[in-house]
């Protein structure tokens, strides 16, 4: 069955460490998401991409990247990863305009 | 800009009663609107979604949502509880007239629904 997979499922790592997230969807879908989930704040959106090399900023993007070589796979990169960036991370596709579905999500902190 | 507004943090019912969810929302145009479901250490899950149409959608696991455009609601709802409802729940909002961003989603903060035996 097509799915979406995030890993890894947990990690932890130190504060100024590079970290990448990795999301990979086997519906073709051409447009994914990442968000992070935070007590009292929902689900917020980091970046999102529309098609392969396409990529665009979310509503909290400092201090994230992503790239998109290929339909499958949208990374998401924390170039000097700070403890506010403790969070879960979802990451999300959809084939239309319509609803969305996400990966298990991706539980990090930064120490 | 498109917002949600869940206005309770959690709702409690009794199971085999009725239970409602509210959402309320904030868009220029027509919204696309959403309902998701987390249970725990999970992703969320997509319930059901209004575009355009009849008012009243119906779900997943017996779920509906009824659309008030003049109270700009979207109220989700089940007749009779389930234990295994207990989850934490999601509205969200399109404005599918919002240009080169439209595709995004704009949640609200989660309700924490728990059903008591």
């Amino acid at each position: 069955d097509a799915e979406i997979t995030q890993s890894p499922r947990h990690k932890i790592t130190e504060t100024g460490r590079q970290v990448t997230l990795a999301c990979h969807q086997t519906w073709n879908h051409n447009n994914m998401f990442w968000y992070r989930q935070d007590l009292g704040h929902g689900l917020r959106l980091i970046h999102y991409s529309y098609g392969v090399h396409d990529t665009n900023k979310g509503e909290v993007s400092d201090g994230y990247s992503v790239s998109r070589s290929n339909t499958e796979d949208l990374p998401l990169t924390l170039e000097s990863a700070a403890s506010s960036q403790t969070s879960v991370y979802f990451c999300a596709s959809s084939p239309t305009s319509y609803e969305q579905y996400f990966g298990p999500g991706t539980r990090l902190t930064v120490t | 800009a498109q917002s949600v507004a869940q206005p309770e943090d959690q709702v409690n019912v009794a199971e085999g009663n009725p239970l409602t969810v509210k959402c309320t929302y904030s868009v220029s145009g027509n919204p696309y609107l959403f309902w998701y479901v987390q249970y725990p250490n999970r992703g969320l899950q997509f319930l059901l979604k209004y575009i355009t149409g009849d008012n009243l959608v119906k779900g997943s696991y017996g779920f509906e949502a009824e659309f008030n455009k003049s109270q700009t609601s979207f109220h989700l709802k089940k007749p009779s509880a389930l234990v295994s409802d207990s989850a934490l729940y999601f509205c969200a909002v399109r404005d599918p007239y919002s240009g080169a961003g439209s595709y995004q989603l704009t949640f609200g903060k989660g309700t924490k629904l728990s059903v008591i035996p």
